[in-house]
């Protein structure tokens, strides 16, 4: 099976809230995660990345977090806004590996006006 | 700068044709990668290259040829197409050893 989740499937937030979204990964040997938005009709895009030595990375708006006791990622996204509904992909890597990653199911992000 | 340019954006196929997706980039990447996107199943890897001349299967490689001539393009080919392979495809980018892989914007294939 798929080394990395999603421990929600769905997510519906309202306009100027915060969001959480959470991924977990099966590899305790995966160091670096990276996470991506794909909207309706479009390839994914790059949002944020983390490398396994830090917990914490943090962008515009956005924050990652990495857990890696209980193998656990997570991205938050500040006063989300309608631009922001679309599917969020986290991804795994093991460096000095092969350049694949892998990557999890996705959680659908709806933004309620 | 174009990025990652996939030709065709739609297509239908009958069962036992084949086809060849094309994927091409201007970034001077060196590692190219192909995945189906299925609802529900997230994005699979098809196949990859680390650059010209050299390729390598991914997950679900059955059914699908690559080569890598150049390091510009990176076809993947439907040997027999099969209903089993509707899905949209999507073709990436990177440089080795950055994972930021820039994706193309897909082709939706079905297969009937």
């Amino acid at each position: 099976g798929e080394s990395v989740g999603l421990h929600l499937p769905t997510l519906s937030v309202q306009e100027g809230d915060n969001s959480i979204i959470n991924c977990a990964y099966s590899n305790s040997a995966s160091d670096y995660f990276i996470w991506y938005k794909q909207e309706s009709g479009k390839g994914p895009q790059f949002i944020i990345d983390i490398r396994s030595n830090m917990d914490k990375r943090q962008g515009q708006r956005v924050t990652v977090l990495l857990n890696k006791t209980v193998k656990h990622l997570s991205l938050q996204i500040a006063a989300t806004q309608p631009g922001d509904s679309a599917v969020y992909f986290c991804a795994e890597n093991i460096q000095g590996g092969s350049e694949k990653l892998v990557f999890g199911k996705g959680t659908k992000l709806t933004v309620n006006p | 700068n174009a990025g990652v340019t996939q030709t065709p954006k739609f297509q239908v196929l009958k069962t036992g044709q084949s086809m060849t997706l094309q994927c091409a980039q201007d970034m001077n990447h060196e590692y190219m990668s192909w995945y189906r996107q299925d609802p529900g199943m997230g994005l699979r890897l098809i196949h990859y290259s680390v650059g010209a001349g050299i390729t390598d299967q991914g997950e679900v490689p059955n059914g699908y040829n690559v080569s890598r001539s150049t390091t510009e393009d990176f076809p993947l080919r439907l040997l027999s197409a099969a209903p089993s392979q509707t899905s949209v495809y999507f073709c990436a980018s990177s440089y080795v050893g950055l994972w930021g892989y820039t994706f193309g914007s897909g082709t939706r294939l079905t297969v009937v």
